[in-house]
């Protein structure tokens, strides 16, 4: 069974850089997992921020940015906002036609 | 702009069946995979099906295989989600979401719709 691992909770300073990521107990991420993020915040819909690991979706500010880091693919935020408080998910895509998504992170900006 | 809307989501019992629709609009249909994902109360998301852009091939979640079917029909823009022998676990906003176009068409998550409401009543 494969799991998508993220941080369940992370906190950044308002101004401040974070680095969220999203991982796999079977070994590691890369490109050809096609990690996505999402954000979300209470009774909206997710909001797609990166896919295909570093393409910002349309109208998502360039304080957000998609790599892969290790094996671990990531999402920094750079100039954090109070607004960024919301929960991040990834996604990845495991072959024939399955997808993943990890637990999601909870970020606080304080 | 791309978009799409979801409907068909109510309140049904264990072991009824329900339809959920997806329209699309803002694109070239045609080109692209669509995903269905749910979000259980209080939970993180889940990848529940998808199809692609030709309706040929469908994937779909272990706890959906042999109770859910996703479709589409390329004439009206609309995919959707047949489910049935529903679960109390099986509650959840069901969220559609366009996939990428062609080779990417299991790839991308964007844009995704507001939701519809599944709820099964023991």
């Amino acid at each position: 069974q494969t799991v998508v691992t993220q941080e369940p909770a992370f906190s950044v300073s308002p101004g401040g850089k974070v680095t969220l990521t999203c991982g796999l107990t079977s070994g590691p991420v890369s490109t050809d997992h096609f990690p996505s993020w999402f954000q979300q915040t209470p009774g909206q819909p997710p909001r797609t921020l990166i896919y295909s690991t570093k393409s910002r979706s349309s109208g998502v500010p360039d304080r957000f940015s998609g790599s892969i880091v290790g094996d671990k693919a990531a999402l920094t935020i750079t100039g954090a906002q109070a607004d960024d408080e919301s929960d991040y998910y990834c996604v990845l895509y495991m072959g024939s036609g399955i997808s993943v998504f990890g637990g999601g992170t909870k970020l606080t900006v304080l | 702009q791309p978009q799409v809307v979801e409907s068909g989501g109510g309140v049904v019992q264990t072991g009824r069946s329900l339809r959920l629709s997806c329209g699309a609009s803002g694109f070239t249909f045609t080109s692209y995979g669509m995903h269905w994902v749910r979000q259980a109360p209080g939970k993180g998301l889940e990848w529940v099906a998808v199809i692609s852009h030709d309706g040929n091939n469908q994937y779909y979640v272990d706890s959906a295989k042999g109770r859910f079917t996703i479709y589409r029909d390329n004439s009206k823009n609309t995919v959707y989600l047949q489910m049935t022998s529903l679960r109390p676990e099986d509650t959840a906003v069901y969220y559609c979401a366009r996939g990428g176009p062609y080779v990417l068409q299991y790839n991308w998550f964007d844009p995704w719709g507001q939701g519809t409401q599944v709820t099964v009543s023991s």
